[in-house]
């Protein structure tokens, strides 16, 4: 089946400093990928929205000038973490669509963020 | 507002039980109902998926059960096993044009030996 990737699978690092967490999709080329943001013992949360070649559709809430989302190619979008607080410490994982695939959406294994 | 409601929060089962999640959902207009599995520390990975069109689906020991007139669909797991044991969220969509799903908020299942 399909895959996709996370890089790093996870990161630690200071507070105030930038993260930026990459989404690929290995065999397929994904026109939209998704963000999603995972706390301890809870749902996913859809963060926003990424279509190849323009602007992220951020969900209500989320910080589009905290959360920087490039999907510069059909293979690739990057989430970067501005300015990284503690509290910002989570899992995030992304998804691609496939259109020509047997699912909707390919999940990545994730990427576990930690802000100290 | 949940678009997608499940329960139970958590489910303990015997080794070679039934485990029964069940969803509900609030807009006629989803098309598309997967169930998804995810261990600790992973991304979810699907299990099934079913379409409104049909009123089960089985897979394995994994069965979609979908009412579409009460808006509801269930994840049955048959004989299950101490491996089955993770998170289970379904979750609807709006066709497979790469809408966005809407979560429900998961389902700790453990199978004891």
């Amino acid at each position: 089946g399909a895959v996709v990737s996370q890089h790093p699978s996870w990161v630690i690092c200071k507070s105030g400093t930038s993260v930026k967490i990459e989404c690929r999709s290995l065999d397929f080329q994904a026109t939209t990928m998704f963000w999603y943001r995972q706390f301890p013992k809870q749902s996913l949360m859809l963060m926003a929205t990424s279509n190849e070649g323009s602007k992220a559709t951020y969900e209500q809430g989320v910080e589009k000038d905290k959360f920087l989302i490039n999907h510069a190619s059909l293979t690739l979008s990057t989430l970067t973490v501005t300015s990284a607080h503690p509290e910002d410490s989570s899992f995030y994982i992304c998804s691609a669509h496939d259109p020509g695939g047997r699912e909707t959406q390919y999940f990545g294994p994730g990427t576990r963020l930690l802000v100290l | 507002q949940q678009q997608v409601k499940q329960s139970p929060q958590s489910l303990i089962v015997q080794k070679g039980g039934i485990s029964i999640i069940n969803c509900a959902y609030e807009n006629t207009a989803f098309d598309y109902f997967p169930w998804y599995q995810q261990f600790p520390g992973k991304g979810p990975a699907l299990l099934i998926a079913i379409r409104p069109d049909v009123s089960e689906k089985k897979e394995g020991r994994f069965t979609i059960s979908f009412n579409k007139s009460a808006k509801q669909f269930s994840l049955h797991i048959m004989d299950s096993q101490p491996g089955d044991s993770a998170t289970y969220f379904c979750a609807a969509s709006l066709g497979n044009t790469g809408n966005q799903f809407y979560f429900g908020t998961g389902t700790s299942l453990t199978v004891i030996p």
